[in-house]
């Protein structure tokens, strides 16, 4: 059975710190993205990898970093929290061309 | 990048009914998929499905790639059926992720 996850479920942290969501999986896929999620917003890509140490801006990447140091491993960083960064974060595996996406369980992020 | 748009937005049936939910992509798409988010807001996977049509229980999809939309059947709707559902294709040539549409938020009622 295919599996994507992510570290944490649910996630407070305080404005201004250092944030690192982190993400695994275990397909041996060489795509891996990180969406947020909003109301009304639906879903938005900030940063693709498609490759080690690769990497890519989506949609939305401003306040955000990323880091792929191993092919199974992507993280999204917070380099400093804003409130308006809080939200549901949806890491994904997969997809591009002609490859099927699979997602890990989400991460809903507060900031205060 | 291509738009897609999913109708209708909003959908309240009664148990037991049947319902079809469409997705219209702005330009040709090689990776097509649908997705079920659970209450928790993990998307689940229904159907990859770029063209043809499949089917998976009382779920079924058909893609009509020439004419860009997509079509996604529930037969016997029961409450559990109910969440949102989202569409999300892929055109480019790189690995640049999928665009999702905004989603049918369906409710099936007891």
């Amino acid at each position: 059975d295919v599996k994507v996850t992510q570290s944490s479920r649910y996630l407070v942290k305080r404005t201004g710190e250092k944030v690192f969501l982190e993400c695994v999986q275990d397909m041996d896929h060489e795509n891996m993205f990180w969406y947020r999620q909003d109301p009304g917003l639906g879903l938005r890509l900030i940063y693709f990898s498609y490759d080690v140490k690769m990497k890519e801006k989506g949609d939305i990447p401003e306040g955000y970093s990323v880091s792929r140091e191993k092919k199974e491993r992507f993280s999204l960083i917070l380099e400093s929290a804003s409130t308006n960064q809080t939200s549901m974060y949806l890491c994904a595996s997969g997809g591009g061309r002609h490859t099927e996406a699979f997602f890990g369980q989400g991460t809903r992020l507060t900031v205060v | 990048g291509i738009q897609v748009e999913q109708s209708p937005p909003d959908l309240i049936l009664q148990e037991g009914a049947n319902s079809t939910l469409r997705c219209n992509f702005s330009d040709s798409v090689n990776n097509l998929q649908w997705f079920h988010q659970n209450p928790w807001g993990q998307l689940i996977n229904l159907f990859y499905i770029p063209s043809g049509t499949k089917q998976n229980g009382r779920l079924s999809a058909t893609t009509v790639a020439t004419e860009r939309y997509s079509l996604l059947y529930i037969s016997s709707s029961q409450t559990t059926d109910s969440g949102v559902y989202f569409c999300a294709g892929y055109s480019g040539g790189g690995a640049d992720g999928l665009t999702f549409g905004k989603g049918t938020h369906l409710i099936i009622q007891p």
